[in-house]
């Protein structure tokens, strides 16, 4: 069935890069999304990135997307605390949730100064 | 206004009783869901539809149902609430299936069962 999965927890340093990955299991996704979710508030679009590309950037963040490999990744260059939140990768599937964005349990980013 | 609105923002509420959490959306769009987040487990869907007579059960239906009022509406009930319930529940439209929009997200509703 299809499935997403994520690293739970990531510390980085205000002014470094941050990295958050992920894996997806349905092979057949077209797009694959980032979602930020700020402490009490809900989730908004971050990016996207559509199956046939390799690589989005959009101001700080960069998305790469490596199909063979079902892996997408989350880069944030010049982190600051405001990035602090929690990250959910999310792709479109058919599976036992019906045809839905199933989301991966969030990678929580801590950004110290 | 929000495009998607969340009703109640928190409630509390005792075991057993019947609740019901209301969504409205000024999007536009026909499809919409409803999704429960715990910490550590992300989200899960609970039931979605694609229109007014469409309703489909998601990955953890058991003890919700659903009502779609309108396009606009979409209510999610709890006909006897228990405190594995306790969660926060988000509603989400979307404009269709894939694409580059996802989802527009309600602020979320907080839901404690004691």
């Amino acid at each position: 069935g299809e499935d997403v999965e994520q690293s739970l927890f990531l510390s980085v340093r205000e002014g470094d890069s941050s990295v958050i990955n992920c894996t997806y299991t349905d092979s057949s996704s077209t797009y694959l999304y980032w979602y930020k979710q700020e402490p009490g508030a809900g989730l908004q679009l971050l990016t996207y990135i559509f199956s046939n590309m390799d690589m989005k950037q959009d101001q700080r963040l960069t998305v790469l997307l490596n199909k063979k490999d079902k892996h997408l990744s989350l880069r944030i260059a010049d982190t600051q605390t405001g990035d602090s939140a929690i990250y959910f990768c999310a792709e479109w599937a058919t599976g036992k949730a019906g045809t839905a964005l199933i989301f991966g349990k969030g990678t929580t980013l801590s950004v110290s100064s | 206004d929000a495009d998607v609105t969340q009703t109640p923002r928190n409630r509390i509420t005792k075991t057993g009783k019947r609740i019901m959490l209301e969504c409205s959306q000024t999007k536009g769009h026909d499809r919409m869901y409803w999704y429960r987040q715990d910490p550590g487990l992300g989200l899960r869907l609970i039931y979605y539809s694609f229109d007014v007579k469409d309703i489909n059960k998601g990955e953890i239906s058991d003890g919700y149902s659903v009502s779609r009022q309108a396009q606009a509406k979409f209510s999610l009930s709890l006909e006897s609430a228990i405190p594995n319930q306790t969660a926060l529940y988000f509603c989400a439209t979307s404009e269709g299936q894939g694409g580059g929009y996802g989802y527009t997200f309600g602020s979320g509703t907080r839901l404690t069962v004691v």
